[in-house]
């Protein structure tokens, strides 16, 4: 029963260094998103993936790109990362008008 | 721009007591509503949805959905120290499976 799998769960990166984060789920589920979650921001959404082979941003693309490899993996991607996108980034997933399942979430820290 | 707007709290109860959160939200095109309980450095897990108007119940937990007036709750009944966490309410809009997540309210349960 593991879900949504995220890693890594912890990341410091120095500015203009680049990442992946990656998450799997094994619940079949067809849609996948990608949120960060900043201290009086809430939950905000970046990119998101209604089926396999298509993407779509949402409220705060910048600076991020997406792939979703197959029906379970949906990777982020950091090009240049930036003070600013220091976050805890969830990964989640869902079946069609039904409630997400979230990944553990990466802390991640740019210096 | 569809908001999702709570109250920041922090909402402090004491033990046995009823716990009330509200969310209110700006677009009556919004068809399911969902509350999430996140744990301080946890990831957000689901407890409650509702998509129609009046009340549903699910244990010591309440949900009420008010679309007239575009406003939805929880109540938690007997609330425990257990329950002491931030609550996030989530509104999907129709045709569209993202969720637009609130700031969340914290709940302390004092013993």
């Amino acid at each position: 029963n593991a879900g949504v799998t995220q890693t890594p769960k912890f990341q410091v990166l120095k500015t203009g260094q680049s990442m992946t984060l990656q998450c799997a789920q094994d619940m079949n589920h067809n849609s996948m998103y990608w949120y960060r979650q900043d201290p009086g921001m809430g939950l905000r959404l970046i990119y998101y993936s209604a089926s396999e082979g298509t993407t779509d941003k949402g409220e705060v693309p910048n600076g991020y790109n997406v792939s979703r490899l197959n029906k379970r993996e949906f990777s982020l991607r950091l090009e240049s990362a930036a003070p600013s996108q220091t976050s805890v980034y969830f990964c989640a997933s869902s079946e069609l008008a039904g409630g997400y399942t979230f990944g553990s979430g990466t802390r991640l820290t740019v210096v | 721009q569809k908001e999702v707007e709570q109250n920041s709290g922090p909402l402090s109860v004491p033990e046995g007591a009823i716990a009330s959160l509200n969310c209110t939200y700006s677009d009556r095109g919004s068809q399911s509503f969902f509350w999430y309980r996140q744990y301080s450095g946890k990831s957000p897990e689901l407890i409650m949805f509702i998509y129609s108007n009046g009340d549903k119940e699910d244990g010591r937990f309440t949900a009420q959905l008010n679309k007239a007036s575009q406003y939805v709750s929880l109540l938690i009944r007997d609330s425990q120290p257990s329950d002491s966490a931030t609550y996030l309410c989530a509104v999907m809009w129709g045709g569209s499976e993202k969720l637009v997540f609130g700031k969340g309210t914290k709940l302390t349960v004092n013993p």
